[in-house]
């Protein structure tokens, strides 16, 4: 079973970036494709923008165009969401989560990393 | 972007009792491959969310048979047969037709 294990919280001034990473089993990672899940106070999930590491394909959620890049180091079964331009609404908890490629349930998922965006 | 409806948001349950929560998108998440590209999860207090029903319909493995999922094209309804303590949390439908995914509002179940 696919174990996903994220970076811990952060605390951020507003106008920076953040990287959040998460790493996946080693065993399994090469038949993963991972999305990047926010939960804002209020706001519910929403749905960041995902990667297939195998592929190296990318899609981001047009919200966040420009201001989120996602990316995989195979050599460490671990990908990255890095946002940049933080401002006090990004204070949020952000998830990693799973699917097998060419599905697109998101059956794993990681406990969670916590940004607050605060001067 | 596909717009995601959930009803209702808030619904107070009574252990032994069934439940429905029901899902509407506003384009149809039905593939010509004849799968509909629509999930249920359950986030439970303090954890992450967790996926219940894949496809519209195909129950997570590890997920009790008292919880079901159907419909097709853009009006799908998740049912809880016999409600439990245990089954308290934020439901939330998310299609995956198109990108962006995604979600309903949520709908908070909680126990009477």
């Amino acid at each position: 079973q696919v174990q996903l294990v994220q970076s811990g919280a952060e605390v951020k001034k507003p106008g920076s970036a953040v990287k959040v990473s998460c790493k996946a089993s080693e065993d399994t990672f090469s038949r993963l494709a991972l999305s990047w899940v926010r939960e804002a106070p209020g706001h519910g999930l929403e749905w960041m923008g995902g990667i297939i590491p195998i592929l190296g394909a990318v899609n981001h959620a047009p919200k966040f165009q420009g201001r989120v890049t996602i990316t995989a180091d195979k050599s460490t079964s671990t990908v990255y969401m890095e946002l940049s331009s933080l401002r006090s609404e990004d204070t949020a908890r952000y998830y990693c989560a799973s699917s097998i490629v060419g599905t697109t349930s998101l059956d794993q998922w990681g406990q969670g990393t916590l940004v607050t965006v605060s001067s | 972007d596909f717009v995601m409806t959930q009803s209702p948001l808030s619904l107070p349950v009574t252990p032994g009792e069934p439940a429905s929560i029901s899902c509407r998108s506003s384009q149809s998440l039905l593939h010509r491959n004849g799968n509909n590209y629509l999930d249920w999860y359950l986030q439970k207090p303090g954890q992450s969310p967790q996926l219940l029903i894949s496809m519209g319909s195909n129950r997570a493995s590890g997920v009790p048979d008292r919880f079901s999922g159907s419909g097709s094209g853009t009006d799908f309804t998740l049912e809880i047969s016999r409600v439990e303590a245990e089954d308290v949390g934020i439901y939330y439908c998310m299609q995956a037709r198109q990108p962006p995914w995604t979600f309903g509002q949520g709908t908070k179940v909680e126990i009477k």
